[in-house]
């Protein structure tokens, strides 16, 4: 199975500080991403990459950073946190199928509490 | 605006009944829907992936599409008290972007 690892499950950080989330897959995926989470809003896609040292902006962006330097690992940061980025952060990796499916397996999550 | 849509609930059901959660959405050349289920505080994990229309089973699950209709349905027999759960509808264009739904929370009442 594949396994997405998390580095941090809780995190509490102060307004304005650098925060790094880290994410680890084991199946040598190609493609990575970062959601947050909320509710009543559901996952939105911040950032994502589908190569090492490749990322794309998802529809929520603005705030966040990625780093993809190596195929395994993809860091999402957040440069000033606020308390509007106070949620829950998933990870997930995938690999395109013979069907031409893309299929999305999450890590556990991480929930960043701003303060 | 491409959407998903789901009812929020909660769905309940007692136990040993048919679950059934629908999910419609907007864009007509959606080609791939998946059902994830996530337990509360949980990460959501795939429970199915249907990709033509008609019917897809695997054990107590059944995923259901209707292109035409653009709705996808998933049917739960014999609902168990460890059912209860949200579960978020997927869908992917075939692009990297997937559209997820908010979610229907299931309630298996015992």
């Amino acid at each position: 199975d594949v396994k997405v690892t998390q580095s941090s499950r809780y995190l509490v950080k102060r307004t304005g500080e650098k925060v790094f989330l880290e994410c680890v897959q084991d199946m040598d995926h190609e493609n990575m991403f970062w959601y947050r989470q909320d509710p009543g809003l559901g996952l939105r896609l911040i950032y994502f990459s589908y190569d090492v040292k490749m990322k794309e902006k998802g529809d929520i962006p603005e705030g966040y950073s990625v780093s993809r330097e190596k195929k395994e690992r993809f860091s999402l940061i957040l440069e000033s946190a606020s308390t509007n980025q106070t949620s829950m952060y998933l990870c997930a990796s995938s690999l395109w199928e013979s069907s031409g499916a893309n299929v999305l397996t999450f890590g556990a999550g991480s929930r960043l509490t701003v303060l | 605006q491409k959407e998903v849509e789901q009812n929020s609930g909660p769905l309940s059901v007692p136990e040993g009944a048919i679950a059934s959660l629908n999910c419609t959405y907007s864009d007509r050349v959606s080609q791939s829907f998946f059902w994830y289920r996530q337990y509360s505080g949980k990460s959501p994990e795939l429970i199915m992936s249907i990709y033509s229309n008609g019917d897809k089973e695997d054990g107590r699950f059944t995923a259901q599409l209707n292109k035409a209709s653009q709705y996808v349905s998933l049917l739960i027999r014999d609902s168990q008290p460890s059912d209860s759960a949200t579960y978020l509808c997927a869908v992917d264009s075939g692009t990297y972007k997937y559209i997820f739904g908010t979610g229907t929370r299931l309630k298996v009442l015992a």
